[in-house]
């Protein structure tokens, strides 16, 4: 049990439609990473967020947005969704960017299915 | 060049043995290395992480880092079926980046009785 808890779990959209998914974040983390997880793939770094704020973005188009509450829960926007949008999206929270060297631990994940 | 790269799988072993899981990196600077195991269908679970050179030893688990090589690995001492999952390697550069890690792709590990 990790903490981070993440919903939905599961979600199917249709192509073009418009996605949210949802993070909160474990007690005394401020920091919240989202990551992409293509099926047979390795996870791959979409964005972070500190004390709501964007803080370091990996290649990943504009039409992926997020959002992070004075609670620190957090929220990933995909707009115009496409077939390759289906994967699993991770979450992970942490203590801060003071703490440089504290693993990542991730919620269980949103499996989003684009049709 | 990938920026980490597992060594391909999938690699099965029998009950007992040790299985032997590599990963190399290509940044530097990085600071931070992890491994993560993945069963199906599910979100990583963090298994190792080391920061120093040299060896970490957690239980079955040993994970090794030579910056020197920009290599890390995973040794798994008496493996169990129940370890038969994906392994993931991971790095990360610290600092501002510090929620930033790159993931490899994976190697399959299946741990036959």
């Amino acid at each position: 049990e990790t903490g981070v808890t993440q919903s939905p779990t599961h979600l199917i959209k249709t192509r073009g439609q418009q996605v949210t998914l949802r993070c909160s974040s474990q007690s005394g983390h401020n920091t919240v990473s989202w990551y992409q997880q293509a099926l047979g793939q390795g996870p791959q770094f979409i964005f972070q967020y500190y004390r709501e704020e964007e803080n370091g973005r990996g290649n990943f188009p504009p039409r992926f947005s997020g959002l992070q509450f004075p609670n620190y829960s957090s929220e990933l926007n995909v707009n115009a969704l496409e077939l390759d949008d289906s994967a699993l999206y991770l979450c992970a929270s942490s203590p801060g960017v003071g703490a440089a060297n504290s693993p990542l631990h991730f919620g269980n994940g949103t499996r989003l299915t684009v049709t | 060049q990938k920026e980490v790269e597992q060594n391909s799988g999938p690699l099965s072993v029998p009950e007992g043995a040790i299985a032997s899981l590599n990963c190399t990196y290509s940044d530097r600077v990085s600071q931070s290395f992890f491994w993560y195991r993945q069963y199906s269908g599910k979100s990583p679970e963090l298994i190792m992480s080391i920061y120093s050179n040299g060896d970490k030893e957690d239980g079955r688990f040993t994970a090794q880092l030579n910056k020197a090589s920009q290599y890390v690995s995973l040794l798994i001492r008496d493996s169990q079926p129940s370890d038969s999952a994906t392994y993931l390697c991971a790095v990360g550069t610290g600092g501002t980046s510090y929620g930033k890690l790159t993931f490899g792709q994976g190697t399959i590990l299946t741990v036959h009785p």
